[in-house]
């Protein structure tokens, strides 16, 4: 069936650090994939997605590309902000297309 | 749109008592989403449906859970009896569909259950 693994947190960056999260997947088929951010307090939100190998996905300063040769859809950022201090996880779509099967969660807290 | 909407925020009852937990999706939108959240077992799906109806409910945990949407407006989570370690943050999402651009699912803010 398909899966995520994302790497084990906590992440801890200093402000304006360069930011690496890893995500890889197992899959029958070709899945969307997803990068989903929780901010304390709050639900799941959309980050960001690709639907297709090489597809990258990018929002809020935030990348992911879409590679089906080493299946992983790693995100990444070039300057964190505190405000990027969330929880990340890594989906993809169930063998259906129907729901989404979500990694463990990366936890990544930012300090000035 | 006010977003997926769930009530209460917070929730707080004794072991053995029967809990329920309310979900409003966004308007339009045909597949609900349950899930479970905690910190040993990560965000769990418990069940879904497609236009009212339960498509794949075997994420419920056991007989005590139970989960219903009687309309394309509600959706119910119930607990009956609950016991402390079903302790978590219960969180429901929607989205209009499946597959490219309508797969995207919408997070409610979740209930966070205690059960002592």
């Amino acid at each position: 069936g398909n899966s995520v693994t994302q790497m084990e947190g906590p992440v801890t960056l200093s402000e304006e650090a360069f930011l690496t999260i890893n995500c890889t997947y197992t899959a029958t088929g070709y899945p969307s994939l997803f990068w989903y951010v929780q901010y304390p307090g709050e639900g799941l939100q959309l980050l960001l997605k690709a639907t297709k190998a090489d597809d990258k996905g990018s929002n809020k300063g935030f990348e992911a590309t879409y590679r089906k040769e080493t299946t992983s859809f790693h995100l990444e950022k070039g300057s964190v902000q505190v405000s990027d201090s969330a929880v990340y996880f890594c989906a993809l779509d169930l063998d259906s297309g129907y729901a989404l099967n979500f990694g463990k969660g990366t936890s990544l807290l930012v300090t000035p | 749109d006010a977003g997926v909407i769930q009530s209460p925020r917070h929730e707080v009852t004794e072991m053995g008592q029967e809990v329920t937990l309310r979900c409003k999706p966004i308007s339009g939108h045909d597949y609900l989403f349950w899930y479970r959240q905690t910190m040993m077992r990560g965000l769990e799906l418990l069940i879904y449906f497609n236009n009212n109806v339960p498509i794949d409910d075997s994420g419920m945990p056991e007989d005590r859970f139970s989960a219903k949407m009687p309309n394309a407006s509600f959706s119910t989570l119930k607990i009956q009896p609950s016991e402390p370690r079903d302790s978590a943050v219960y969180f429901c999402a929607s989205s209009l569909g499946t597959g490219g651009s309508y797969n995207e699912q919408f997070f409610g803010p979740g209930t966070r259950l205690t059960v002592l």
